[in-house]
């Protein structure tokens, strides 16, 4: 009974490095989401997506790229790592958006040097 | 103004005691209303969805005021185990989840 998964856990790296986050759900679900997660900011969603093959950008996409080749893994990417972009990265899905709830993973804890 | 607004307490309370949050939100157009808690360095986690008729489930009601953009979350018989972060969530007319920043509470022995 996994529902959503995220890999990895957690991650030290140096600013301008790369990487990549996976997301992983196995409940069918069309829509997937990466939020992250700051000290009284509530959860932000950087990226979404409606479906297989398709990417949209939410409140905060500046720094991140996604994508969504099969339907049940939804990977962010850091293409050049900075510091403001250390926090916890939450990623979730749902069945549909018309005001479904949200199962999230349980977070990636990143930390840019 | 943000979209959705919490207190962030904490909420100090001991067991057994009642307590009732409260969460604002601006878009008036909004949809769809939930309840999620997230423990210390954990993923949130879906409480309860608020429909305007209130609802109920075991120790925790609901209640949505549509002409006062609030939604309120009320504890009743409150146990250690309800310490956490309650997140308010607004689905808006833009089909997204907006999130609050939370409602810390702590229930003590």
């Amino acid at each position: 009974n996994a529902g959503v998964t995220q890999t990895p856990k957690f991650r030290v790296l140096k600013t301008g490095q790369s990487m990549t986050l996976l997301c992983a759900q196995d409940m069918n679900h069309e829509y997937m989401y990466w939020y992250r997660q700051d000290p009284g900011m509530g959860l932000r969603l950087i990226h979404y997506s409606v479906g297989e093959g398709t990417t949209a950008k939410g409140e905060v996409p500046d720094g991140y790229n996604v994508s969504r080749l099969k339907k049940q893994n939804f990977l962010l990417g850091l293409e050049s790592a900075a510091p403001s972009q250390t926090s916890v990265y939450f990623c979730a899905s749902s069945y549909s958006n018309a005001g479904q709830p949200q199962h999230f993973g349980d977070g990636t804890r990143l930390s840019i040097l | 103004r943000k979209e959705v607004e919490q207190d962030p307490g904490p909420f100090n309370v001991p067991e057994g005691a009642t307590v009732a949050f409260n969460c604002t939100y601006s878009n008036s157009a909004s949809q769809s209303f939930f309840w999620y808690r997230q423990d210390c360095r954990k993923e949130p986690k879906l409480l309860m969805s608020v429909y305007s008729s209130g609802n109920e489930d075991g120790r925790f009601t609901a209640q949505l005021n549509r002409a006062s953009q609030y939604i309120s979350l009320l504890i009743r018989d409150s146990k250690l185990s309800d310490s956490a972060t309650y997140l308010c969530v607004v689905f808006d007319s833009f089909q997204k989840l907006v999130f609050g920043t939370g409602t810390r509470l702590l229930v003590s022995p």
